[in-house]
């Protein structure tokens, strides 16, 4: 059965420095897609940032990367110059696709991110 | 603001009472997406949508149950009540593979169910 295992519930770094969040996770299934979200105190889901398992590269969107590594099942989020406002529960989440327009997505138990002035 | 609207914001109710929650997504995006958020239990995908059809099914129970309509809303029916259910339930749309640009999903603000 897929999983995604999350074992750092919670985390602290210094504001400006890099921290990364890490992410493992189980699928028999060749293809599949991986997910970062942040919420924030107020609730909402903001998504981060997806990576394919088909994707050659590792995927970037802003301060934030995604450190693939596919043969280890690991989908680390790096987080580069933290900011206060970065403070938040973040859930990795993957996606299966066995076939167009099927989406089952299962998360992970969240990794809870305080950034310290 | 991710373009889903997500109705009440707040339900409180009492046990073996019958609810409602309501989705509208993004204009554009064929799939609807509900999940429970419990202290217990983290984010748990209940069920997907896909033009109007079931597609993926998760850890919904028989008491729930939902729909999407022909102009793609979509409402997550829970019966029977129990103090289990308080969670936040959010939905999220997006395009799903094969369709189109598929690689985010946008999730609604929630509702939180109050179940007392």
């Amino acid at each position: 059965a897929q999983k995604i295992t999350q074992t750092q519930p919670g985390m602290f770094v210094q504001e400006k420095e890099a921290v990364t969040l890490d992410c493992t996770y189980d699928t028999s299934d060749p293809s599949y897609g991986l997910f970062w979200y942040k919420q924030p105190s107020s609730g909402e889901m903001i998504f981060l940032i997806y990576q394919g398992s088909y994707d050659q590269q590792n995927a970037t969107e802003g301060r934030y990367s995604l450190n693939f590594q596919k043969a280890r099942k690991s989908a680390n989020l790096v987080i580069s110059a933290s900011q206060l406002g970065d403070s938040a529960m973040y859930f990795c989440a993957m996606r299966e696709h066995r076939e167009t327009s099927y989406d089952k997505v299962i998360f992970g138990p969240g990794t809870s991110l305080s950034v310290i002035p | 603001d991710s373009g889903v609207t997500q109705t009440p914001k707040h339900l409180i109710t009492a046990t073996g009472q019958r609810v409602t929650l309501r989705c509208s997504p993004r204009s554009g995006d064929l799939s609807v997406y509900w999940y429970q958020q419990s202290l217990d239990q983290g984010l748990q995908f209940l069920i997907q949508y896909y033009n109007g059809e079931e597609r993926a099914k998760g850890n919904i129970l028989e008491r729930f149950s939902a729909q999407q309509f022909p102009d793609l809303h979509s409402e997550l029916n829970l019966s029977s009540l129990e103090l289990g259910d308080s969670a936040l339930y959010f939905c999220a749309s997006s395009v799903p593979r094969g369709t189109g640009s598929y690689n985010e999903q946008f999730f609604g603000p929630g509702t939180r169910l109050t179940v007392l």
